[in-house]
């Protein structure tokens, strides 16, 4: 089952602009991670926020959790042409030990 | 260097035919997982283990097996492929719950005609 939904479907932009992409999700959580998928290739891990973190910094990234509202964001700054790629949400529920992955976010930088 | 090796990197079988992608991590991580990825659809878990010699059902665990002798492989069987099983699937480990990321392998794309 789905647990993060992600918004936008598809976000294009050009280099030097910042991309921000959304994340809901349903049941209280553990922490929430962020993925990024290059075209059919494997997932990289990007940054993990706890529950009782609300935002969280590594490099341009910046990711901020309201679990009030079970939502996130991931915000990438200053984006690059090599920042094309698909970004997930993952979520780690509450007493579960599986990661569940929403549907992701196409991000296009254009140089 | 740290990784997830998945075996083969494609594969096209024909209906039927057993057929097992291996799943190799030299982490040490007790946490390993199966998932497919197919359009439309995201990423869903097929299998996941804690530790060795213990496994469970994720979101679309039918039609696969699974198995965790020891705990750097985690090998993925389908009994009788069919052709709803062609996907993309990955494989994932990490150190375990309570705030690890995964690390995924590279994908095995798989074609069941």
């Amino acid at each position: 089952s789905q647990q993060g939904e992600e918004d936008p479907q598809a976000l294009s932009i050009q280099e030097g602009e910042n991309a921000t992409m959304n994340c809901s999700y349903k049941t209280s959580i553990n922490n929430l991670q962020w993925y990024r998928q290059n075209s059919g290739r494997g997932l990289v891990h990007l940054i993990l926020i706890r529950s009782n973190e609300r935002e969280k910094h590594s490099g341009r990234l910046r990711v901020t959790l309201d679990t009030s509202k079970k939502s996130s964001s991931l915000l990438i700054t200053a984006s690059r042409a090599a920042d094309t790629a698909s970004y997930f949400c993952a979520t780690e529920k509450i007493g579960y030990s599986t990661l569940t992955f929403g549907k992701g976010t196409m991000l296009l930088v254009s140089p | 260097e740290a990784q997830v090796t998945q075996n083969p990197r494609y594969l096209i079988t024909v209906t039927g035919k057993k057929l097992t992608v291996t799943c190799s991590q030299n982490m040490n991580h007790e946490y390993m997982s199966w998932y497919r990825q197919d359009p439309g659809l995201g990423l869903r878990q097929i299998y996941y283990s804690m530790n060795v010699e213990v496994t469970d059902k994720g979101d679309v665990p039918e039609g696969y097996k699974v198995s965790r002798k020891e705990k750097r492989n985690f090998p993925l069987i389908l009994e009788s492929p069919s052709p709803n099983q062609t996907s993309l699937y990955f494989c994932a480990s990490s150190l375990g719950t309570g705030g690890s990321g995964y690390t995924f392998g590279s994908g095995t794309r798989l074609t069941v005609v």
